[in-house]
């Protein structure tokens, strides 16, 4: 079955600094990936979403990568802010034959100290 | 913006008991999902819902059903809560205007209802 990995350990980082998060997977490459912050006891909210074919995607101070040979996305924010804090969750779409219903990874806590 | 509501924040039952928990969104998305998320395991899906009274299940559905009767409320019922059902239980919506079972459309999420089953 598939698996997707993100490091449970929390990922400590200065103010200014970019932070780098990490979404391995196994087996076959999903169709669409997307990340989602969470913050504590809120639900996950989405932030951006990238495409297969697609290598990289920007969206203001953000920026997620996408490498199907790797079999791994990666979640930039670039001059990160204590706000930044949350943990961001992965989420992987398949394509039919399997099913775009969204796997999620367990997700990685982010902690940015001013 | 996309405003899903459930019912609920905190919620305390006994075991044997018939639980509800309700969620509503006011966008009129057709996807409609139940997730309960616990500590080191993440997010997993329950049920969800493409139209009004279908369902699907999801990865863990034992133990639990679901009601869709109208597009923008949907139900997620404890048959007879165990305490293993002690979980913060997260709703989310999504377009889906082809109503097919592939949609890659951003979840959006309620902040869901911390059940303790005593």
């Amino acid at each position: 079955s598939q698996k997707i990995e993100q490091n449970s350990e929390a990922l400590n980082i200065q103010e200014g600094k970019t932070a780098t998060l990490t979404c391995n997977y196994t087996n076959y490459s999903p169709a669409y990936l997307q990340w989602y912050r969470q913050d504590p006891g809120r639900g996950p909210v989405f932030l951006l979403l990238i495409r297969e074919n697609e290598k990289e995607k920007r969206k203001e101070r953000l920026k997620v990568t996408f490498d199907t040979t790797l079999k791994q996305s990666l979640f930039h924010i670039t001059a990160s802010q204590p706000a930044d804090s949350a943990t961001y969750l992965c989420a992987l779409f398949y394509p039919p034959g399997g099913s775009y219903i969204p796997t999620f990874g367990r997700g990685t806590s982010l902690i940015v100290h001013p | 913006d996309v405003k899903v509501t459930q019912s609920s924040r905190y919620l305390v039952k006994r075991t044997g008991e018939k639980v509800f928990l309700e969620c509503v969104q006011d966008m009129d998305h057709e996807n409609m999902f139940w997730y309960r998320q616990d500590p080191g395991l993440g997010l997993r899906l329950i049920y969800f819902s493409y139209d009004v009274k279908m369902k699907e299940k999801g990865d863990i559905p034992e133990g639990y059903s679901v009601s869709r009767e109208k597009k923008e409320r949907f139900s997620l019922i404890l048959e007879s809560a165990s305490t293993n059902q002690t979980s913060m239980y997260l709703c989310a919506s999504s377009l889906n205007r082809d109503r097919t079972l592939y949609s890659n459309q951003p979840q959006h999420f309620g902040d869901g209802t911390r059940l303790s089953i005593l």
